[in-house]
């Protein structure tokens, strides 16, 4: 497709559960990125992966949270033991190389009950 | 580490007047700084970005910024702003040499007409 894609575009989830979260890049794009927005908030920086390796993931919360890139294109992010206070939308976006700009896919509304 | 501010939470401007939504940043380094606009219900929309060069940048929708190394600012600006530029605005700043992009907490946009 044209953009970043993500899906699914909605999920609600028991606390406790586990989910994946896909990312599928703008054909080309090396570097990839995860954020998450809560509410009244920007995007906070979760990980970045320059091709499949996660070149800095310094913004994971903590290790629940679990991200890859394994073929250089599709990512997932990956949340065990999902709380209420993951509830936020997940955003991902690819650029062409790293120090150009970003762009963003509609991101995936998680919802934790 | 990097940072962004955004002081005002919320700007208000009449249509056809000229609109500036401010922003400072905190940067090791040079700074490749950029503006993005997020609608309602709907994905980070890139609007422009400054790398180098000239410190007044031009971008998308008649929207323009100035870079201001002394005062570390980036402030967004139109010369006429029309109702539909209100939305979430998000001013976003990475070093040169790093590759977290990091955002404020945004401005709400509102013109009214």
């Amino acid at each position: 497709g044209a953009g970043v894609s993500q899906t699914p575009s909605n999920k609600v989830t028991e606390k406790g559960k586990y989910v994946e979260l896909r990312c599928d890049p703008i054909s080309g794009h090396t570097a990839l990125y995860w954020y998450r927005q809560s509410l009244g908030q920007g995007p906070e920086f979760l990980i970045y992966f320059q091709g499949t390796g996660a070149a800095d993931d310094s913004g994971l919360p903590n290790d629940r949270f679990f991200a890859v890139r394994p073929e250089g294109s599709v990512s997932t992010l990956k949340i065990q033991r999902t709380e209420r206070g993951d509830s936020a939308v997940y955003l991902c976006a690819s650029s062409q190389q790293p120090n150009t700009e970003a762009f963003f896919g509609q991101g995936t509304r998680l919802t934790v009950v | 580490a990097q940072s962004v501010a955004q002081p005002e939470d919320q700007v208000n401007v009449a249509e056809g007047n000229p609109l500036t939504v401010k922003c400072t940043y905190s940067v090791s380094g040079n700074p490749y700084l950029f503006w993005y606009v997020q609608y309602p219900n709907r994905g980070l929309q890139f609007l422009l970005k400054y790398i180098t060069g000239d410190n007044l940048v031009k971008g998308s929708y008649g929207f323009e910024a100035e870079f201001n190394k002394s005062q570390t600012s980036f402030h967004l600006k139109k010369p006429s702003a029309l109702v539909s530029d209100s939305a979430l605005y998000f001013c976003a700043v990475r070093a040169a040499d790093g590759n977290k992009l990091v955002f404020g907490a945004g401005t709400i946009l509102r013109v009214k007409s």
